[in-house]
């Protein structure tokens, strides 16, 4: 089955500062990739997504950047704010079944 | 903006014994799930449902483990004899398509299991 690794486990950051998530997966069939933010106490939620048909895709200071051939996929947080700090979650689904394999999580602090 | 919602919030049983736990999907969605999250751990995949009945399952996902859509709005994740290894944030989450849809998550069931 499908195994995701995500790294790190933790990244603090200054505030306006980028910050970058990494994973890797394993089933080369996955061919979606969503990353969601969860803070304390609250539920995931979906802030970006890439399907394996593209390289890259923007959402105002959110980029994801999925690299297929080498089984990789990065979210990037550009000029961070106190409000982005949280665990992100990235996860991946093949294209038999719609069950998401999440990665560990990364907590990221952003200090003001 | 429509939300999954899950009840109890938090769920406290003795081993041994059976619990419910409820989510009410998004109205218009056809795929509903079940993860949970054992503390300081990942979020894991447990059963997925459609058209009133398991479309892909675990191996978390065991006898223990059932799933009823009773009604036409209630989604439920019953395990029949708690182990304290059952301890962990239970997470519903709804689909409108399959595939590549946006999974919504509810705000979770922190289960208990003394």
């Amino acid at each position: 089955g499908e195994n995701v690794e995500q790294h790190p486990s933790t990244l603090s950051v200054q505030e306006g500062d980028s910050a970058v998530i990494k994973c890797t997966y394993s089933d080369s069939a996955s061919n979606y990739f969503p990353w969601y933010k969860q803070e304390l106490g609250k539920r995931p939620q979906l802030i970006i997504d890439i399907r394996s048909n593209v390289g890259e895709k923007k959402d105002q200071r959110i980029a994801v950047t999925l690299n297929k051939t080498a089984k990789h996929f990065s979210l990037h947080i550009t000029e961070t704010q106190p409000e982005d700090s949280a665990v992100y979650f990235c996860a991946a689904r093949d294209n038999a079944g719609n069950m998401l394999t999440f990665g560990g999580g990364t907590r990221l602090m952003v200090k003001p | 903006e429509p939300e999954v919602t899950q009840t109890p919030s938090h769920q406290v049983t003795q081993m041994g014994q059976e619990v419910i736990l409820r989510c009410v999907p998004i109205s218009n969605h056809l795929y509903f799930y079940w993860y949970r999250q054992i503390l300081g751990q990942k979020v894991e995949f447990l059963v997925s449902f459609y058209n009133n009945e398991i479309s892909e399952k675990s191996e978390i996902f065991d006898d223990q483990f059932s799933v009823e859509r009773p009604d036409g709005s209630n989604f439920t994740l019953k395990i029949r004899s708690t182990k304290l290894e059952d301890s962990a944030m239970y997470f519903c989450a709804s689909s409108r398509t399959s595939g590549g849809a946006e999974q919504f998550f509810g705000p979770g069931t922190r289960l208990t299991v003394l």
